[in-house]
């Protein structure tokens, strides 16, 4: 069974408009950690964020936030007034307690238009 | 400036022959990963290595092969065996080998078997 759900394939919004990605997770574990990347065309991953299991708070950095809900294990990604450089393929991962390894999700693919 | 490097950026090989991807951080991290990326789909790991002259495999290890004599390099090799292996690859490294550290990522080599 897939352990990160991103049912989202592809958005397309307009520029300034908002825009959530959706993260649906699966683990037995208390302690684990949830990250989002973000894969501009060139290819290379970059890190936007990482929150573990015992910190349930909102996060806001820019036009960027998260919203973390344990009871319904979704660690969803909003971001505001989309820009055309936020066009990208998003992951979400997780990573157990009990391991070493990163579970990434299928990614969104992310298109802001002009 | 740290990060890692992938080299080359595009790779074309005859089907039969074997191939090394090269990944060199100087990060000074003591884990490196090998993930494998195939269009629509998320990333799968390959191999992981926690410390120098040791590594573990991933979930599709079957007809790669690596090493890691230096704690800045972690080459893979795609053998003949590796039955479908045009994919972008895409190399990472993290401070520690545990769940908590977020990976940082290469720029990727995209190998097209011919």
């Amino acid at each position: 069974a897939q352990k990160v759900t991103q049912a989202q394939t592809e958005i397309s919004v307009v520029e300034k408009e908002d825009v959530t990605l959706d993260c649906v997770y699966e683990t037995r574990d208390t302690t684990y950690y949830l990250f989002w990347y973000k894969q501009p065309p060139s290819g290379e991953l970059v890190f936007l964020i990482r929150r573990n299991s015992f910190d349930e708070q909102n996060e806001i950095s820019g036009r960027y936030s998260w919203n973390f809900q344990k009871s319904t294990s979704s660690f969803n990604f909003t971001i505001t007034a989309s820009q055309v450089v936020d066009s990208a393929v998003y992951f979400c991962a997780l990573s157990e307690g009990t391991g070493n390894q990163f579970y990434f999700g299928t990614g969104t693919s992310l298109t802001v238009i002009p | 400036d740290g990060g890692i490097t992938q080299s080359p950026k595009y790779l074309f090989r005859k089907e039969g022959q074997n191939v090394t991807l090269s990944c060199e951080q100087n990060l000074n991290h003591d884990a490196m990963y090998w993930y494998r990326q195939d269009p629509g789909q998320g990333l799968r790991l390959i191999y992981y290595s926690q410390i120098v002259n040791d590594f573990q495999k991933g979930d599709i290890a079957e007809g790669y092969s690596v090493s890691r004599e230096k704690k800045e390099s972690f080459p893979l090799t795609v053998t003949s065996a590796q039955k479908n292996p045009t994919a972008f690859y895409l190399c990472a490294s993290s401070l520690a080998g545990d769940s908590y550290n977020e990976q940082f990522f290469g720029p990727g080599t995209r190998l097209t078997v011919l």
